[in-house]
């Protein structure tokens, strides 16, 4: 499954909204109800970090300001206000095939 | 706290082995799967495979691209997860990152990673 992110570079003005895209080459809706889809924030110089899980679901300690939404084969990650300290890479991931699991090419956001 | 942190990385010449230890804290080892996730240096994220939790047998899955040369174990018992890597190859060369595999609704999230360790391949 190709995983499409878009855009690639995403500037962005502190207190604005920003919006980034994902698309797979494959439904990622499975029967059970639940899109096999995650965000992850990978900041400058650590390690990747879950923002949203089953599509829509945000992980423990994440700012309400982070929301997920889309089904089948478009996704999309918003941020109401960006602040400074969401800058870095953000990465979506699809978990429907093992052993094929794999990532969109990330999107860099960066503070204006 | 949750805490997953690997070793084990260095410099190692094409055609050799090396294992990557992932130790973990904080949480009841044995109930979560374990995954691998390689990114090559100012790179892209690659899932490299992942080993089930005992409840789910054990058992393994890797991606194409290590699969025959990579090798995912588990010792519950000091909460250690291992990744032995033979037949490197200088496309290897990656931070491998070791990731807490959360079982949720027939699939798994990826939910706490650890810092990363430097694996680099080369003459």
């Amino acid at each position: 499954i190709v995983m499409t992110q878009s855009p690639l570079s995403l500037p962005v003005t502190p207190g604005e909204p920003a919006s980034i895209s994902c698309r797979s080459s494959q439904s990622l809706l499975h029967s059970n109800g639940y899109n096999y889809l995650h965000w992850y924030l990978q900041k400058p110089g650590q390690s990747p970090q879950l923002l949203i899980y089953l599509g829509s679901n945000r992980a423990s300690g994440v700012p309400d300001r982070f929301s997920g939404s889309g089904s089948g084969t478009d996704f999309t990650l918003k941020i109401s206000r960006v602040e400074a300290e969401d800058v870095g890479v953000y990465y979506c991931m699809q978990v429907l095939q093992i052993p094929t699991y794999s990532f969109g090419q990330g999107t860099e956001l960066e503070i204006k | 706290e949750v805490q997953l942190v690997e070793s084990g990385g260095g410099l190692v010449q094409p055609g050799q082995s090396l294992r990557l230890s992932c130790t973990a804290a904080g949480f009841t080892f044995g109930d979560y799967a374990v995954h691998w996730v390689r990114q090559a240096p100012g790179k892209g994220l690659e899932w490299v495979g992942f080993i089930r939790s005992k409840t789910y047998g054990g058992t393994t899955e890797y991606a194409a691209s290590v699969k025959g040369r990579f090798a995912i174990s588990r010792d519950d018992s000091n909460s250690i997860a291992y990744l032995q890597m033979n037949s490197l190859k200088t496309e290897d060369t990656a931070f491998y990152y070791c990731i807490r595999g959360f079982a949720v609704a027939g699939t798994y999230s990826l939910d706490y990673w650890g810092q990363g360790t430097l694996v680099t391949v080369s003459s």
